[in-house]
């Protein structure tokens, strides 16, 4: 049982627009920024969106990001196949000293 | 380039040890707080334990909680993770990340850890 929640599953179509939540509580997800992270089959988490709502350099601005109270959303534009992967959301845990991660949402592009 | 690296992976019986490590380069090791992050076989990614840049601070999953032990050599840039009388349920990839403003990255390729008889 994950301490940030997702949903298991997502799906669109090619150029869509998809979005997934995160659902925390207030001594990890409203106390602390948000990052999200992508992870193509077989390979290591990469890093999609960090502190709520910025992109690193190279992430295309289809992904985004927002954070209100103990929820946060990212957000996927213009859908492509490749997109195709586990997502997950992470922060802190203030009062746990602990890192937390939801349970990923496997995105699927019909 | 910013770059993880782990090693020290492998087949180990229920009850044994291991130990991880994660050679970092292209930046101030030093300066990072440093965590790991394993991933189950087919399961979503748990937070293991971090140590803080200086190891003044180290704090742990209750999963792994008295079994394993983070630790760091700021001279050698390298992070490590001792873990000690394994279960079945430590079977996973081990991923080394560094904290940095408020994510984790990078991430190093992982290394599997398969607690087996």
């Amino acid at each position: 049982q994950s301490v940030l929640t997702q949903p298991p599953s997502v799906s669109a179509a090619p150029g869509q627009k998809v979005t997934i939540s995160c659902s925390g509580s207030s001594s990890n997800l409203e106390n602390n920024y948000v990052s999200w992270y992508q992870q193509l089959p077989g390979t290591a988490p990469k890093l999609l969106i960090y502190e709520n709502n910025k992109r690193p350099s190279g992430i295309p601005d289809r992904f985004s990001g927002s954070k209100s109270g103990t929820s946060a959303t990212l957000g996927i534009t213009g859908l492509q196949t490749g997109d195709e992967a586990d997502y997950y959301c992470g922060t802190w845990d203030s009062s746990l000293n602990v890192g937390v991660f939801g349970g990923g949402t496997k995105l699927t592009v019909l | 380039q910013v770059q993880l690296v782990e090693s020290g992976g492998g087949v180990v019986q229920p009850g044994r040890s291991l130990r991880l490590s994660c050679a970092a380069s292209g930046f101030t090791f030093s300066s990072y707080g440093m965590h790991w992050v394993r991933q189950a076989p087919g399961k979503g990614l748990e937070w293991v334990a971090v140590i803080w840049y200086d190891g003044s601070n180290k704090y742990y999953a209750d999963s792994v909680k008295g079994r394993f032990t983070i630790f760091r050599d700021n001279s050698k840039n390298t992070l490590s993770l001792q873990m000690n009388s394994l279960r079945a349920e430590d079977t996973a990839v081990y991923y080394c990340t560094r904290y940095n403003s408020n994510r984790f990255d990078p991430w190093g390729q992982g290394a599997l850890v398969t607690v087996s008889s």
